[in-house]
This record gives structure tokens, C-alpha cells and sequence, in this order.
């Protein structure tokens, strides 16, 4: 079955410190891939994401995120973090002939960044 | 543009009755995707909706139903009322175009089942 594993469940890091949540798909052919963020008490907002082309893609805030074909993988990365980045982050993947604007997500990962 | 609104915000059910939520796109959107937020399960993919046929379903029981409108409102129906239908429906819309699109998503409905 079509899946999306996020490796990390809750996440705490300082200010300043560096992050990179893991994402990874069970998807055969062609994907469009995303990572998309709530904030606390607001709704889902896109981050980036992955269509075709260069498989380093920045988003906005100073994330970035990278598309290894071969290891099925879309880690999110930002080089420093702020406080402000205290949120849930899902990976999303849409792949499959019949899927249509379908999303698959997973779990989320919720960071916590402390002053 | 205004983006993705759902009606209502919050709603409280007792089991065995139903639900009906709203969904208006973003303007120009025909594509209409629902799905249900929970603690446990996460973000979980229930259907969608173009030009008012269902294009995809997900893999929830016939409890749970929709619909879209000549002008791409939807509208999402439970039936018999569980509570573990509890949880965060959200709504999304896409332009749809020649390739895939991003889907932007609404603030939800938060149902709670007693």
C-alpha cells in the first residue's frame, strides 16, 4: 500500500539550532511532493513543493527541502530555527495514475523551539 | 482573494445523528478535497470533487458522503454519528489546470460526537 513515514514525532530544539525532519514514500512513478505547516490555532499552509526539475527546492521562511529519487526520501531542512517555527509539519506526497488532486500525509511532526 | 471557507466552525452532535459541513472554494478552484484530522490517525484523505462528480475516494465507510455544486461549493454529509468521527474535517481547493496544482486548504470544522 502507498505510504508516507515521517520519522520524527516531536521534535524540541533551541533557537538557532538546525533542523531536518525526514520524510519518505512507498510510491511507484511520477509524485508531486509537499511538506505543509500549522501553526497553533491556524489552518494547513504550503511550505514547498516538488514537481519536477531540480530536486533542491526552497520554500518560504528559509526552508528548503530535497527530493532523492532513489531513496524515496523529501527531507525538510532549514539551516536555523526561530522560535516562531514552533509548529506541526506534514510531508504529502500524490502519486498514482488514478489519485487526482488526492493527498497522502503523514503523521506530522510537531517541533517545539525553545528560546 | 479570499481563500478556502467552511461553515460551520464548530459543531456539536450526539451519536446517531448526521452532519452536514460546507465548503467554498477559493474563486476559479473546481476542485474541491476533503478529509479528516484526528490525534490518532492524522490527516487522512476522504474524497474529492471535480466539476460535481467524485474523481477519487478514500478509504472511509459509506457513512460518509459528498457533494459539489454547479458553482464548486461542496458539502460533506456523516450519517449515524460515531465517536470516533470526532476530529477536524478540512477542506481544500485546487486550480485545475494542465499539471497538478497545490491544494490550499481551509480553517475546518471541529466536530465533536458525544
Amino acid at each position: 500500500a502507498q505510504s508516507v513515514s515521517q520519522h520524527n514525532h516531536h521534535v524540541i530544539l533551541s533557537e538557532a539550532a538546525s533542523l531536518e525532519l525526514g520524510c519518505n514514500y512507498s510510491y511507484g512513478g511520477t509524485v508531486n511532493l509537499f511538506w505543509y505547516v500549522q501553526y497553533p490555532g491556524q489552518h494547513l499552509q504550503l511550505l514547498l513543493k516538488y514537481f519536477s526539475g531540480d530536486p533542491l527546492v526552497k520554500g518560504i521562511k528559509g526552508f528548503e527541502a530535497e527530493f532523492i529519487k532513489s531513496k524515496f526520501s523529501f527531507n525538510l531542512r532549514k539551516p536555523s530555527v526561530q522560535w516562531s517555527d514552533t509548529a506541526e509539519y506534514f510531508c504529502a506526497v500524490n502519486g498514482g495514475s488514478n489519485s487526482g488532486y488526492a493527498l497522502n500525509f503523514g503523521k506530522g511532526t510537531s517541533l517545539l523551539v525553545t528560546p | 482573494k479570499a481563500g478556502v471557507t467552511q461553515t460551520p466552525r464548530y459543531l456539536i452532535k450526539t451519536r446517531g445523528q448526521q452532519v452536514t459541513l460546507s465548503c467554498s472554494p477559493i474563486s476559479g478552484h473546481r476542485s474541491v478535497s476533503w478529509y479528516q484530522q484526528t490525534p490518532g490517525q492524522g490527516l487522512q484523505f476522504l474524497f474529492e470533487y471535480f466539476s460535481e462528480t467524485q474523481r477519487n475516494k478514500g478509504n472511509f465507510p459509506g457513512r460518509f458522503s459528498g457533494r459539489q455544486f454547479s458553482n464548486s461549493r461542496s458539502e460533506m454529509n456523516v450519517s449515524t454519528l460515531e465517536l470516533g468521527d470526532s476530529a477536524l474535517y478540512l477542506c481544500a481547493s485546487s486550480f485545475e489546470g494542465l499539471t497538478y496544482n497545490e491544494q490550499f486548504f481551509g480553517p475546518g470544522t471541529r466536530l465533536t460526537v458525544l
